[in-house]
C-alpha cells in the first residue's frame, strides 16, 4: 500500500537514447511533482500538475516532458539524455495547492553513460 | 535571486541532548516553511509546517521556530537518538499561487552518537 511509487528504481543508459520513469499516487492527491536532485544533494523541482494540467515549468530543457494520463499518474519522459541528466528524480503529491504537505517517492536513479 | 542556506556540513550531537538546526533565507517572504527529513537512498520524509504568524510549532520531540524579522528558522530535536540521524531539509515557501513547488536548501547532515 505504497503511497507514491516510482519505477524503475535504478536506470543505466547510454547517451542519446529516449527513458520514461512512472510515478504513481494511491492518495487521492491532487497535485503531483516531479524534482530533480544532483550529485551535490540540492533538490529542485522541475514540474507539477495539478487536476491533469501543467501549472508550473521551471525552466528545465524541452527534452524532458511531464506526461498524466489521470491524476493518479504522473510520468517523466527525456529524450535524447545527456551525461548531465544523470541525477535522482523523485515524484510527489499533495492534496492541492499550496501550504500543504508533499508526499515524495522512493526516487528514480539514472545514470547516463 | 532568492537563497536558503542551511549547514550542510555534518552536525556531531551527543545521544540524549538537543539538536538545533539552522535555515537562513534571503530575498524571500515565505508564507510558511517546511521540514523534511532525508535519510540515504530514500525521499524526503514530512516533518513540521510552520506559518508566517505562527512562532513555534511542536510535535513529540521535535519544535520548529519561525523568526520573520531574522529570517530564519530553528528546527530543535530533544532528547535526540541514533534514529535521529539523517539529512534534514528545510524549504520556505509562498501560500497558494504562482510556486507549488518547494524550494528546499541542500540540508543539515545530521549524526546522533550513542
Amino acid at each position: 500500500d505504497t503511497a507514491v511509487s516510482q519505477t524503475p528504481k535504478y536506470l543505466v543508459t547510454q547517451m542519446g537514447n529516449d527513458k520514461s520513469i512512472k510515478c504513481e499516487q494511491n492518495l487521492g492527491h491532487d497535485t503531483m511533482y516531479w524534482y530533480k536532485q544532483d550529485s551535490k544533494k540540492f533538490l529542485k523541482i522541475m514540474f507539477s500538475y495539478n487536476n491533469k494540467e501543467l501549472i508550473i515549468n521551471e525552466t528545465v530543457p524541452n527534452r524532458f516532458s511531464p506526461k498524466s494520463p489521470d491524476k493518479a499518474h504522473l510520468n517523466l519522459h527525456i529524450n535524447s539524455l545527456e551525461l548531465g541528466d544523470s541525477a535522482v528524480y523523485f515524484c510527489a503529491s499533495s492534496p492541492g495547492r499550496g501550504a500543504t504537505e508533499q508526499f515524495f517517492g522512493p526516487g528514480t536513479r539514472l545514470t547516463v553513460l | 535571486s532568492q537563497k536558503i542556506e542551511q549547514n550542510s556540513e555534518a552536525l556531531n550531537i551527543q545521544e540524549g541532548k538537543t539538536a538545533t538546526l539552522t535555515c537562513n533565507y534571503t530575498n524571500y517572504s515565505p508564507a510558511y516553511l517546511q521540514w523534511y527529513r532525508q535519510d540515504p537512498g530514500r525521499g524526503p520524509v514530512f516533518l513540521l509546517l510552520i506559518r508566517e504568524n505562527e512562532k513555534e510549532k511542536r510535535k513529540e520531540r521535535l519544535k520548529v521556530t519561525f523568526d520573520t524579522t531574522l529570517k530564519q528558522s530553528l528546527f530543535h530535536i530533544t532528547a535526540s537518538q541514533p534514529a535521529d540521524s539523517a539529512t534534514y531539509l528545510c524549504a520556505p515557501a509562498y501560500s497558494g499561487g504562482g510556486a507549488d513547488g518547494l524550494t528546499f536548501g541542500k540540508g543539515t547532515h545530521l549524526i546522533i552518537q550513542p
